[in-house]
């Protein structure tokens, strides 16, 4: 079955720290692939996107992932962190013949002072 | 300025009420999508629309019902048939494949 995980739910920086949050994949072929950002009781805003061509794509915010093809992944970065970047971050899938859209569980991100 | 609004952002109802979650977007897209949020299980898809007039179920349709009779216009029902509706429900558009625009989502608390 065609899934996605974010191996963690929660995770502590300090601020300037840098940032990594994972993501893999299942899917039969490279798949479209999305991270989201959401604010406590907001909607979801989109950081960034892969569909084709170089493997490190550069987002909003000073976020920027490498999509793996090797390792079924695309993992989030920021190489330092800022107190306004505490939200949950969503990891999101979908398969390039069809529009449905998979998100992963989301991983919160506390940061600490 | 463009973008989808939700409303109203908190709504409360009694068991065994019929509830409408509305949505609207400004942006002219095309496909529009209702998902719903509990903790720790991301979003799961109810429903979805790439035309006016049509729309298709997500992964966990039952219990909900939609029209879209304009392309702007999205509305969610959730019905009495909806075993555990409290949840948090959002509502996004796209105009390409896949790169969803959301709006700020409605709490909807059922006792």
């Amino acid at each position: 079955a065609q899934s996605v995980t974010q191996p963690d739910i929660h995770i502590t920086v300090s601020e300037g720290a840098s940032l990594e949050l994972r993501c893999n994949y299942s899917y039969g072929a490279t798949p479209y692939l999305f991270w989201y950002v959401q604010s406590p009781g907001q909607g979801l805003q989109l950081l960034l996107k892969y569909f084709s061509g170089d493997t490190l794509v550069q987002g909003i915010k000073g976020f920027e992932a490498e999509f793996k093809r090797s390792q079924s992944s695309f993992n989030l970065r920021k190489p330092s962190v800022h107190w306004s970047d505490a939200a949950e971050y969503f990891c999101a899938v979908a398969p390039r013949d069809y529009q449905k859209v998979t998100f992963g569980t989301g991983t919160k991100l506390q940061v600490i002072p | 300025d463009g973008g989808i609004t939700q409303s109203p952002k908190y709504l409360f109802r009694k068991e065994g009420q019929n509830v409408t979650l509305s949505c609207e977007q400004n942006l002219n897209h095309d496909a529009m999508y209702w998902y719903r949020q509990d903790p720790g299980q991301g979003l799961r898809l109810i429903y979805y629309s790439q035309i006016v007039n049509d729309f298709q179920k997500g992964d966990i349709a039952e219990g909900y019902s939609v029209s879209r009779e304009k392309k702007e216009s999205f509305p969610l029902t959730v019905t009495s048939a909806q075993k555990n509706p409290t949840a948090f429900y959002l509502c996004a558009s796209s105009i390409e494949p896949y790169e969803q625009y959301f709006g700020p989502g409605t709490r909807l608390t059922v006792t």
